[in-house]
């Protein structure tokens, strides 16, 4: 059971938006603490998405975009590709644990 | 670029300690603005926060593992380890090193997992 909770699979098909939720609580995403937001592809190793709720690193399309608000954060996809078929985890800091928690990951399938 | 890159056996016996190591390339580990830390991945399953440790040796586990995990760093070697005791089957996974944001901006606190390395599989099995 993950700290942080997720939709376990969304799809939409190519061009279309999707978004996927992030649900926390009280000692990390209501305390405050960012959400950041991860892309496994297949067979390798997760790639930071989205950091600090909405910030994208260098080279992440702006096709994706982050939003927090109280206990909870959501990524957003536009213009979906097939490319991004893959998982996506948020992740926040847990004051209880003095630590990094993971949302359960959910499954973007293109369709 | 920073790279990380995990090292260690794929194959640990039950009730065996897991034992690997990160090595830091490209960038310092002594670093007042980052932790060094450990992630796994159960195969078909999420990620799961190990522990984190500080290059001055602080270090921080998740409750669930701490009574097992010991992770300790090497700043002249640019290396930190993982020690996980008494494994079993449950303790099959994809271990990632990463490194963790720790500091303060205009915008807040950064906590972020920026780089990571490729990941190794270590199966616990006789």
């Amino acid at each position: 059971q993950s700290v942080l909770t997720q939709p376990p699979s969304v799809s939409g098909a190519p061009g279309q938006r999707v978004t996927i939720s992030c649900t926390g609580s009280s000692s990390n995403i209501g305390a405050g603490y960012d959400v950041h937001w991860y892309q496994q592809l297949p067979g390798t190793a997760p790639k930071l998405l989205i950091y600090g709720n909405s910030h994208r690193p260098s080279g992440v399309p702006d096709r994706f975009s982050g939003s927090k608000s109280g206990t909870s954060a959501s990524l957003a996809i536009t213009g979906l590709q097939a490319e991004d078929e893959a998982d996506y985890y948020c992740q926040s800091y847990d004051s209880s644990l003095s630590g990094s928690v993971f949302g359960g990951g959910t499954k973007l399938t293109v369709l | 670029q920073l790279q990380l890159q995990e090292s260690g056996p794929g194959l640990v016996k039950p009730s065996e300690t897991l034992s690997l190591t990160c090595t830091v390339s490209g960038s310092s580990i002594s670093t007042t603005d980052y932790y060094w830390g450990w992630i796994r991945q159960p195969p078909g399953k999420g990620l799961e926060w190990i522990g984190n440790i500080y290059y001055k040796g602080s270090t921080y586990y998740n409750p669930s593992l701490k009574s097992r995990v010991t992770i300790s760093v090497d700043t002249s070697k640019s290396q930190f380890s993982l020690e996980l005791s008494s494994v079993t089957a449950a303790d099959t996974s994809v271990y990632y090193c990463a490194r963790t944001a720790n500091y303060y901006d205009s915008s807040g606190y950064r906590t972020q997992l920026d780089y990571w390395g490729r990941g190794t599989l270590v199966t616990v099995s006789s």
